[in-house]
């Protein structure tokens, strides 16, 4: 069975200051990984997606993830994060195997942003 | 991305009631889910249509009832709920059903007194 586990339930970064997330998932083979953003009261949006390819991808708000099989992993970060990225996070595993027609999604990393 | 519209936004309903959620996807995919997310647990994924067939109920009860009746329109239906059904309902939808990228509706917030 598939699953993600997001091992932080919320973490407070500067504005300013680097961010990583963090998402461990377990799949039987080659995973499609995402990740998502919540803002309060809304839907969940698209920010990176990894199918296969560069092991690096870039999204949208300035975030990048890295897929790295060896460690079931697949951490999002951001260089310097704004105010406006304060939010809930979540990573998702799905795939042509396994889950079929679903994503497993993680229980969300609450970020907070200090000005 | 936008292309997924849920209405209403926000919902109050007594436990005898009967409401529908509605959802309208204009991206032309092919397959539409409704999610239930409540306070500090995971996304849980209800219903999931593809190509205007149920492929998956992840054991919901039977008072929340889906209906699809084309590719772009997918309903749940709403009776005799609980205050415990009290939580965000999310639409989406993806290309395709097969552990695609899924766009999200705003949702619907739904409160049972």
């Amino acid at each position: 069975a598939q699953s993600v586990t997001q091992p932080d339930i919320h973490i407070t970064v500067s504005e300013g200051a680097s961010l990583e997330l963090r998402c461990n998932y377990s799949y039987g083979a080659t995973p499609y990984l995402f990740w998502y953003v919540q803002s309060p009261g809304q839907g969940l949006q698209l920010l990176l997606k990894y199918f296969s390819g560069d092991t690096l991808v870039q999204g949208i708000k300035g975030f990048e993830a890295e897929f790295k099989r060896s460690q079931s992993s697949f951490n999002l970060r951001k260089p310097s994060v704004h105010w406006s990225d304060a939010a809930e996070y979540f990573c998702a595993v799905g795939g042509l195997t396994g889950g079929g027609n679903k994503l497993t999604f993680g229980t969300g990393t609450q970020l907070k942003v200090e000005l | 991305e936008t292309g997924v519209t849920q209405t209403p936004r926000h919902l109050v309903m007594g436990m005898t009631n009967k409401k529908s959620l509605k959802c309208e996807q204009h991206l032309g995919h092919n397959a539409m889910y409704w999610y239930k997310q409540s306070a500090k647990k995971p996304l849980e994924l209800m219903f999931v249509y593809s190509l205007e067939e149920r492929v998956e109920n992840n054991s919901v009860p039977s008072r929340f009832s889906p209906e699809c009746p084309n590719s772009s329109h997918l309903f749940l239906h709403l009776h005799t709920l609980q205050p415990e059904d009290s939580a965000l309902y999310l639409c989406a939808s993806s290309p395709r059903a097969v552990g695609d990228t899924q766009y999200f509706g705003p949702g619907t917030r739904l409160t049972v007194l």
